[in-house]
C-alpha cells in the first residue's frame, strides 16, 4: 500500500524568502512521486515529477523536489517565493505495483500564503 | 497547450436524482480517471479506464457510479442516486499509458452539491 504524509496544512511566508513544503511518503515498490498546484478555482497542474532518475528534481516557475529514499521524503523547495505562488500543494505518489495500471495516492495538501 | 475539461463546473442535485458529469481528456491519450474531492478531505481515486472498460476502483466506486466513454472524445462519470455524501469536487484526469511514471493530466474539477 502507499501513502503520503504532508506534514504541513499551512505554510506562510513573506515574498522574496524561501519556501519549503515537506512531504514524506510509503510505498512497496519503486515509487514516482509528484507535485500538483492547485489555484482557486482551477484544476490540479503538475510542477514536478520523480520517476527514478535524478534524484534532484526541477519543474515550473524554480520549484524543485529532492527524492530522499533513505528518509522517504520528497520535500518542494523554492529560492525566493512570489505572491503568484499562493496556492495548495499536493504531494502524489504512485506505484507500479499493479501490471501497469497505477493509481495516484494524494497527500491531505499543503496551503501556501505568501505575504508582501 | 492541450487541456482536459469537464463540464459542468458546478452542479446541483437533489439527493435520489442522477447525475452525469462529463469529461473531455486530451485527445491522444488513452486512460482516463475520476478521483473525487470531499470539502476538506484528500483528493481520492475512484477509476481508472481503459479501452472501453474499467481497469481498476476503489473501494467508493460502487454500483451507484458507473463510467462511460460514449464518443471519441467524452468520458463520463455518472451517479445513479445521489446522496448528500456524494458532495464533492470531482476531477477527470487523462494519461498516455497507464504505468506509474506516466503523469495524469487533470481537469478542473466539476463541484457537485447534494441537496
Amino acid at each position: 500500500a502507499q501513502s503520503v504524509t504532508q506534514l504541513d496544512s499551512h505554510v506562510s511566508v513573506s515574498e522574496g524568502t524561501p519556501v519549503l513544503l515537506r512531504c514524506n511518503y510509503s510505498s512497496s515498490y519503486s515509487p514516482s512521486l509528484f507535485w500538483y498546484v492547485q489555484h482557486p478555482n482551477k484544476g490540479l497542474q503538475l510542477l514536478l515529477k520523480y520517476t527514478s532518475a535524478a534524484t534532484l528534481v526541477k519543474g515550473i516557475n524554480g520549484f524543485e523536489a529532492e527524492f530522499k529514499k533513505s528518509e522517504t521524503s520528497f520535500h518542494l523547495t523554492k529560492p525566493s517565493a512570489h505572491m503568484s505562488d499562493a496556492a495548495e500543494y499536493f504531494c502524489v505518489v504512485s506505484d507500479s505495483a499493479r501490471g501497469g495500471y497505477s493509481t495516484l495516492t494524494f497527500g491531505k495538501g499543503t496551503m501556501l500564503l505568501v505575504s508582501p | 497547450e492541450p487541456e482536459v475539461t469537464q463540464t459542468p463546473s458546478h452542479q446541483v442535485t437533489q439527493m435520489g436524482q442522477e447525475v452525469i458529469l462529463r469529461c473531455v481528456p486530451i485527445s491522444n491519450h488513452l486512460y482516463f480517471y475520476w478521483y473525487r474531492q470531499i470539502l476538506g478531505q484528500k483528493v481520492e481515486f475512484l477509476v481508472s479506464f481503459y479501452n472501453n472498460e474499467i481497469s481498476e476502483k476503489s473501494e467508493i466506486f460502487d454500483d451507484q457510479f458507473s463510467v462511460e466513454r460514449p464518443d471519441g472524445s467524452n468520458f463520463t462519470l455518472k451517479i445513479r442516486s445521489t446522496k448528500l455524501e456524494d458532495s464533492a469536487m470531482y476531477f477527470c484526469a487523462s494519461s498516455v499509458a497507464g504505468q506509474a511514471a506516466n503523469t495524469q493530466y487533470f481537469g478542473p474539477g466539476t463541484r457537485l452539491t447534494v441537496l
